[in-house]
């Protein structure tokens, strides 16, 4: 049972643009989310995290948005730069029971010259 | 990666030996981690930890497969008997608290069994 979902294996943006990357959850008792952004042969590396009481966080070029209502969230990467081509991951928790984060599968983003 | 340390970051076996992964987690943070990726997927969780205590254990094998978070020294994982299907990148992540706290993760150690 997949709880969160990144339906996107892969995506290509043009250097400048906005990158958008998506993430759907089915465990309504997840209320804290996160992206972690991955290198081949490297860990995971936290870019941004939103609580479950805002529906927006921002931080430099990036952006997280959550719709409780849909079990959806959002990456925005504006402007998208070539060093942002990675592996981005979703992530979930919940407070309640167990502190472990739930991963998406991943989407491989690549930012084109 | 916030000064979470992890060795070795290869470790060869072949099957039937044993494995032991160490993590090191950022100074100052007593809630430990650890996470399996199997090639083309996302990280799966395996065992929360916290000093001497093994909180939650639920995504963890429940044989061949032990963990340790020592009052003194890093966070072991211990794999034994190897089979091949054990190969995978194993990630270490620690965060200060709990509940809705980053977790931040370390370089990993790569696993392959022969």
């Amino acid at each position: 049972d997949q709880q969160v979902k990144q339906n996107s294996p892969s995506l290509s943006v043009q250097e400048g643009r906005i990158s958008i990357l998506n993430c759907d959850y089915t465990n309504s008792m997840f209320d804290y989310f996160l992206w972690y952004k991955k290198y081949p042969a490297e860990g995971p590396t936290f870019l941004i995290s939103i609580s479950s009481i805002k529906d927006k966080n921002e931080d430099g070029r990036f952006t997280v948005f959550l719709n409780k209502s849909a079990k959806h969230l959002s990456l925005h990467i504006v402007p998208s730069q070539p060093g942002d081509s990675a592996v981005y991951f979703c992530a979930a928790s919940a407070s309640q029971g167990a502190q472990k984060l739930v991963f998406g599968q991943g989407t491989r983003l690549t930012i084109n010259p | 990666n916030a000064g979470v340390m992890q060795n070795p970051r290869h470790l060869v076996r072949r099957r039937g030996q044993e494995a032991r992964l160490r993590c090191s987690p950022v100074k100052g943070h007593s809630h430990v981690y650890w996470y399996r990726q199997l090639p083309e997927e996302g990280l799966k969780f395996m065992v929360y930890l916290q000093k001497e205590n093994i909180i939650d254990e639920s995504g963890m094998p429940k044989e061949r497969f032990s963990a340790e978070f020592p009052k003194e020294g890093p966070s072991i994982l211990r794999i034994q008997q190897v089979v091949r299907g054990d190969s995978a990148a194993y990630f270490c992540a620690s965060s200060p608290l709990p509940a809705q706290e980053t977790q931040y993760f370390g370089p990993g150690t790569r696993l392959l069994v022969l």
